[in-house]
């Protein structure tokens, strides 16, 4: 089956840093996807992204499809407080399909 | 509009009890998923349902574990005859379609205790 690397497993920044995270797989996906996920809650989507190459923001969030089709990366500028938790990439081989998650970056920020 | 809503949050079962868990997908939403976390891991995907269909239960454990999405009412994912390995927190996932833009938005999870 497929498999997800995501790293870092953890950070710990101060407010007003960057933040980078990635995520690499064995195999292609044709969709990324980058979720946020706090402290006994679901997973809230961030970014969705669909051709390789796409680079997309939300916000202070930025994140890229490889071209390659088999990794991703998230920028978080600017960090603040309530970035607080973990992100997690997931990929998806075509649509309406299962998603593949990786393990998490758990993010922290002192203030 | 209401998102997708799971109950029970928490739920105690004793080893060797029946867990039910329950899911309602976003209101015009037909295709619901189910993840399972461990602890300090990602999620998991279980089953994926179609009202009145799996489409896809490759990652449902075959023994003790079962779904379903009726015509009417939510998505059950039921755990028969629970283990301690069971503990867990089990999101549902609902999304409107097939099309390549209809994500998946997830519910709060529920986290099951087996004593």
């Amino acid at each position: 089956g497929q498999q997800l690397n995501q790293s870092p497993q953890s950070m710990f920044i101060q407010e007003g840093e960057d933040v980078s995270m990635n995520c690499t797989s064995s195999s292609i996906f044709n969709t990324w996807l980058w979720y946020k996920q706090e402290p006994g809650e679901g997973p809230v989507l961030l970014i969705a992204l669909y051709k390789a190459g796409e680079l997309t923001s939300n916000g202070r969030l930025t994140a890229q499809f490889g071209i390659t089709r088999k990794d991703s990366f998230l920028n978080i500028s600017a960090s603040i407080p309530s970035d607080v938790g973990i992100y997690f990439c997931a990929g998806r081989e075509t649509s309406g399909s299962r998603l593949t998650f990786g393990e998490g970056t758990q993010l922290t920020v002192n203030p | 509009n209401a998102g997708v809503m799971q109950n029970p949050r928490h739920l105690v079962r004793r080893r060797g009890q029946e867990a039910r868990l329950r899911c309602s997908p976003v209101k015009g939403h037909s295709h619901v998923y189910w993840y399972r976390q461990l602890p300090e891991e990602g999620l998991k995907f279980m089953v994926y349902l179609q009202k009145e269909n799996i489409i896809d239960e490759s990652g449902m454990p075959k023994e003790r574990f079962s779904a379903e999405f009726p015509k009417e009412g939510p998505s059950i994912l039921r755990i028969q005859q629970v283990v301690r390995g069971d503990s867990a927190a089990y999101f549902c996932a609902s999304s409107p379609g097939l099309l390549s833009y209809n994500e998946q938005f997830f519910g709060p999870g529920t986290r099951l205790t087996v004593l």
